[in-house]
């Protein structure tokens, strides 16, 4: 079976200082990995995505994450946060199996940025 | 324009009504979705289609049907609403031929039902 653990529900940082937001998975088969961002009253954006190519990926807005096969994890990471970071993420995983194989979510981690 | 557009975007209803959230996308994708997010639940799948003739349910369809009316609108209808389908609900599209499985998301459609 698939899932996704998105460690923290809430992680709050002060404006300037690095952010870390923690994913674990779990995966039949290899899988595609993605970071999802939700502003208020927004519908989801990707950030970025790895799929089997180099194992660290940059996305948007200064963002990366970096896929460790041997921890199952897919961390988000930036080194200094900005106020228009918080908002609520998402990890999610796609097993790269046979068929159609559906999305798994995980359950978002709320980011607070203080000035 | 929005490439994926849900209307209506807030909706207030009562027990029992029948309530249809629409969607439409200019992005000429096959694949269209339904999911429902709540706190702390993330999103959870609802329906999808794969093209016109193509429905498939999700993870919970109970109290749910869609009507996939054309490559481009995809409807999700509850027939007889109830407070626990108050929820923010969105639609989404991927592209089969692109591969990578990812979604291009509405703006969501948030629904109360007292």
């Amino acid at each position: 079976a698939q899932s996704v653990t998105q460690l923290d529900s809430h992680v709050s940082v002060s404006e300037g200082t690095p952010v870390l937001l923690r994913c674990n998975y779990s995966s039949s088969y290899s899988p595609s990995l993605f970071w999802y961002v939700q502003h208020p009253n927004k519908g989801l954006q990707l950030l970025l995505k790895y799929t089997s190519a180099a194992t660290l990926v940059k996305g948007i807005n200064g963002f990366e994450a970096e896929f460790k096969k041997s921890e199952t994890s897919f961390h988000l990471t930036k080194p200094s946060a900005h106020m228009s970071d918080a908002a609520e993420y998402f990890c999610v995983v796609i097993p790269l199996g046979p068929g159609f194989q559906k999305l798994v979510f995980g359950t978002g981690t709320r980011l607070l940025v203080s000035p | 324009d929005a490439d994926v557009t849900q209307t209506p975007r807030n909706r207030i209803t009562k027990t029992g009504k029948r309530i249809m959230l629409e969607c439409s996308q200019t992005k000429g994708h096959d694949r269209m979705y339904w999911y429902r997010q709540d706190p702390g639940l993330g999103l959870r799948l609802i329906y999808y289609s794969f093209d016109v003739k193509d429905i498939n349910k999700g993870e919970i369809s109970d109290g749910y049907s869609v009507s996939r009316q054309a490559q481009a609108k995809f409807s999700l209808s509850l027939e007889s609403a109830i407070p626990n389908q108050t929820a923010l609900y969105f639609c989404a599209t991927s592209d089969l031929a692109a591969g990578s499985g990812e979604l291009f998301f509405g703006e969501g459609s948030r629904l109360t039902v007292l």
